[in-house]
């Protein structure tokens, strides 16, 4: 079953702690792109790889850090240097469709909350 | 800044009718263009995209671009109660980088 997974679902996080959000896809996809969401907003992107041990920052990268070792791994932390984690945050994939053109598709979600 | 804007919302259509939603962009050079249905507490699903000027159908939903006035629409046809969702407009720029608009709420009355 091809897909992204992103784990865990739920998450909570104390005051001035680190945490990662996993995200694995079994797609063969080389780009991966990390996005928070905020209630009543659009997605903004954090962080995007295109390619194994290369990434990028996105619009809102200050507070965040990825690594990319792996093709099918794309592991997001939250450090404590962000100050307003709280939101869910979605990890997508792309894959090219017809015409060449790019698709991009989201992982289920994990939404973190700040105790 | 590239800049995708939407109708503020919430839309409310009757069941049956024909909900419009619509969808600006700042940014010329844009490729690809994508509207995601995201029910409460769920991630994004894709369902359609359309990457040249005029209408692309796909069952009960239109979608349709216009370049020159940089504007993409979507029609949903025959609206129904699972149409209930959250629309994203996404608009493709540099590196595959997707950029989303806020976002409008759908409801249909039954």
């Amino acid at each position: 079953d091809g897909g992204i997974t992103q784990s865990p679902k739920y998450l909570f996080r104390k005051e001035g702690q680190n945490v990662t959000l996993s995200c694995e896809q079994n797609l063969n996809h080389d780009a991966m792109y990390w996005y928070r969401q905020d209630p009543g907003q659009g997605l903004r992107l954090i962080y995007y790889s295109q390619i194994v041990n290369d990434f990028q920052k996105g619009d809102i990268a200050e507070g965040y850090s990825v690594s990319r070792e792996k093709k099918e791994s794309f592991p997001l932390t939250v450090t404590s240097a962000q100050k307003n984690p709280t939101a869910f945050y979605l990890c997508a994939s792309i894959s090219r469709g017809a015409g060449g053109f790019d698709e991009q598709f989201f992982g289920p979600g994990t939404r973190l909350t700040v105790l | 800044q590239k800049e995708v804007e939407q109708n503020s919302g919430p839309l409310s259509v009757p069941e049956g009718a024909i909900a419009s939603l619509n969808c600006t962009y700042s940014d010329r050079g844009s490729q690809s263009f994508f509207w995601y249905r995201q029910y409460s507490g769920k991630s994004p699903e894709l369902i359609m995209f359309i990457y040249s000027n005029g209408d692309k159908e796909d069952g009960r939903f239109t979608a349709q671009l216009n370049k020159a006035s940089q504007y993409v629409s979507l029609l949903i046809r025959d609206s129904q109660p699972s149409d209930s969702a959250t629309y994203l407009c996404a608009v493709t720029g540099a590196n595959s980088k997707l950029t989303f608009g806020k976002g409008i709420t759908l409801s249909v009355r039954p």
